[in-house]
């Protein structure tokens, strides 16, 4: 399998304009995250989807963003208008079976927002 | 919620030595603790995990122990090597989440 495959890798994009990220998940695993990396906060779990259905998006930092899994092997997280503080490395992960189990992260989206 | 605190953020050692990671948490509901491995540009990576039925675990010069009772565990790098270096992150997870602690960056030295 080729793993988590996130794109793009790398995005640079004006405040005020609209982001999408894209995450294709390993086959066959049931969970889908979203976590986002800043030097400041660490790793932080956005969102995460189970069978495509959002379990628990209390960790969007707000009405900006959103997050959506219309079938298994593709998700996507939009920010809309993006903001300068939004910058970050954003990262996909997918995991299959029980929840304590392995996390296999994508190579992640580097977001700059000029 | 879980909240999991890693200490050092930054540590350097010389090729060859040991390298020692701590975290603490704070659900005692919490039955799972992974660490990770992040090098530059990648996503995190599994490197070794524990569970609460058990107090020590090794893979080769890696090894994790964990104390449910004082709520923490340790991850042990012995006879570091300069592939080492990158930023380890523990977490803790309970029924139905895991939470990282902020990082660690380990510079091994040759």
């Amino acid at each position: 399998d080729a793993g988590v495959i996130q794109s793009p890798r790398h995005e640079v994009t004006e405040m005020g304009q609209e982001v999408t990220l894209r995450c294709k998940p390993i086959s066959g695993h049931d969970y889908l995250f979203w976590y986002r990396q800043t030097m400041m906060r660490g790793l932080e779990l956005l969102i995460y989807f189970n069978n495509n259905v959002p379990i628990d998006d209390s960790g969007m930092p707000e009405d900006r963003f959103s997050a959506k899994m219309p079938n298994a092997s593709f998700s996507t997280l939009k920010i809309q208008p993006s903001e300068p503080r939004d910058s970050a490395v954003y990262f996909c992960a997918s995991l299959t079976g029980v929840f304590t189990g392995e996390l296999f992260f994508g190579e992640g989206s580097r977001l700059t927002v000029l | 919620g879980e909240n999991v605190e890693q200490h050092p953020s930054t540590l350097s050692v010389q090729e060859g030595d040991s390298a020692v990671i701590k975290c603490t948490y704070s659900d005692s509901a919490s039955n799972y603790f992974p660490w990770y491995k992040q090098e530059l540009g990648k996503g995190p990576q599994l490197i070794i995990d524990i569970r609460s039925n058990v107090g020590e675990k090794k893979d080769q010069r890696i090894a994790v122990t964990l104390n449910k009772t004082a709520k923490h565990f340790s991850l042990h790098i012995t006879e570091t090597q300069p592939e080492d270096s990158a930023v380890y992150f523990c977490a803790g997870a309970g029924s139905y989440q895991l939470t990282f602690g902020k990082g660690t960056k380990l510079s091994v030295i040759p």
